[in-house]
């Protein structure tokens, strides 16, 4: 079982809509989980950190599940600037930072 | 504030060459400092990271290396590189026990 997974998508979703992204990690004992967006060609930029009360920012809700191991990320009145990849990021232990693949979402006018 | 420079930006190398790429930070003291690779349209894949230095762990053991001279410098080589080996190659830094990443520019490596 790979340490991170996600459904590389794509999903393709009109504006307005709401979409959800689910990742799974593998070690229960993993320490922090984070959601990162990558554009096209550029390096990855975090989005916001995933705390276990969940947290929400703006139009983005984390949440973190740990009886169940995964995270998932909820994008409320999507845009068109959203279109991108995201990334789940989970410390699985000891600072060891390790990427899902990734899942793409084009958001459609 | 905190920094972090990678270079080269962009580089293209013979199969069969050496790689050197070097990354340093500024503004802090004992970083968690990471490589990855990135190959075209995929994930980032986690290459070395070093929680201090003459501590690296390799998760890809193939034909690349890394090292860290200096408490913020990080530098990834190889002695003959493959043609496997083009990709987008990140430096990162975090903090210890946090998980939050701050990314170099990135270099990006063709090899023909």
């Amino acid at each position: 079982r790979k340490e991170v997974e996600q459904d590389p998508g794509p999903f393709n979703v009109p504006e307005g809509a709401t979409v959800a992204f689910n990742c799974t990690y593998s070690n229960s004992a993993s320490q922090s989980f984070f959601w990162y967006r990558q554009d096209c060609r550029k390096e990855p930029k975090l989005l916001m950190s995933v705390y276990s009360s969940g947290n929400e920012d703006g139009r983005f809700t984390a949440q973190l599940n740990r009886a169940s191991q995964y995270i998932s990320l909820l994008i409320r009145d999507s845009k068109l600037s959203d279109s991108a990849t995201y990334l789940c990021v989970v410390n699985v232990r000891d600072d060891k930072i390790i990427f899902g693949k990734g899942t793409r979402l084009h958001i459609l006018p | 504030s905190q920094t972090i420079h990678q270079w080269p930006a962009t580089l293209v190398q013979p199969v069969g060459s050496p790689l050197s790429l070097e990354c340093t930070v500024e503004g802090t003291s004992n970083p968690n400092l990471y490589w990855y690779r990135q190959a075209a349209g995929r994930g980032l894949q986690l290459l070395f990271y070093s929680v201090g230095i003459g501590q690296i762990s390799s998760e890809v053991p193939q034909n690349l290396s890394a090292s860290r001279p200096q408490d913020r410098q990080f530098i990834l080589s190889s002695k003959k590189l493959l043609l496997s080996d083009s990709g987008f190659y990140l430096c990162a830094w975090s903090r210890t026990r946090s998980g939050e990443l701050f990314f170099g520019e990135g270099s990006r490596l063709t090899v023909l």
